[in-house]
């Protein structure tokens, strides 16, 4: 069975801080990968996407980057935080096919 | 644009009674559209609840369903019996597999009371 795992659950940041989150999709090859984002009462957004190991695709803009280093693992990151980017990081793994299954997510607090 | 609304929340109902939370969607962009109901309950992750490829199919899943209407661009999600068990956040979502991306609804937190 396919299996997504998110890390970490929650984290307390600083404004200025880096930030790395990471997603594993373990028992399917070559998924499709994806990032959301959802501010506190605001919509879930689609961030990243990415179709194969070293290709992410930049849907919203938001001084966030991702990368793709293994067919399994997508990673989430930037190098200064900002107040706004605190919310809920949701990774996703699908076939293309209409099938999205979705990890637990990350709570970030950026203070 | 590509777009989904839906009911806002928190909607209250009482266990046993029907529910109707309201989605409504614009594609303007995508060809072939996808719709979906997704169900966060308390300390879980998101899940899918039901899907619909196909405009005029019903979806259905736990005593839920909805209908796939191009007509009137909704989907709207519908149970008869509502238990306390199905407190949650539902999100309508409209996908579009040719470009990967999946547009959300804000979320409608429903609370169902004993």
């Amino acid at each position: 069975a396919q299996t997504i795992h998110q890390w970490p659950v929650a984290e307390i940041k600083a404004v200025g801080s880096p930030l790395s989150l990471g997603c594993t999709i373990k028992g399917k090859s070559s998924p499709n990968l994806y990032w959301y984002w959802q501010a506190t009462g605001g919509t879930l957004q689609q961030l990243f996407y990415s179709i194969t190991v070293g290709q992410v695709e930049s849907v919203v803009q938001l001084n966030l980057s991702a990368s793709r280093p293994k067919d399994d693992q997508f990673i989430l990151s930037t190098e200064k935080l900002l107040l706004s980017h605190s919310g809920f990081y949701l990774c996703a793994w699908s076939t293309g096919n209409s099938d999205y299954t979705f990890g637990s997510g990350t709570r970030l607090l950026v203070i | 644009g590509d777009s989904v609304t839906q009911t806002e929340g928190p909607v209250t109902v009482s266990e046993s009674e029907s529910l109707i939370i309201n989605c409504t969607y614009s594609a303007t962009s995508i060809a072939y559209p996808n719709l979906f109901w997704y169900v966060r309950y308390p300390g879980e992750g998101l899940q899918l609840l039901l899907k619909v490829i196909t405009a005029g199919q019903k979806g259905s899943s736990r005593g839920f369903e909805a209908t796939y209407n191009k007509e009137t661009t909704s989907f709207h999600l519908q149970k008869a019996s509502v238990q306390e068990s199905d407190s949650a956040v539902y999100y309508c979502a409209l996908g579009d597999d040719s470009n990967n991306r999946i547009f959300f609804g804000d979320g409608t937190q429903l609370v169902v009371k004993p």
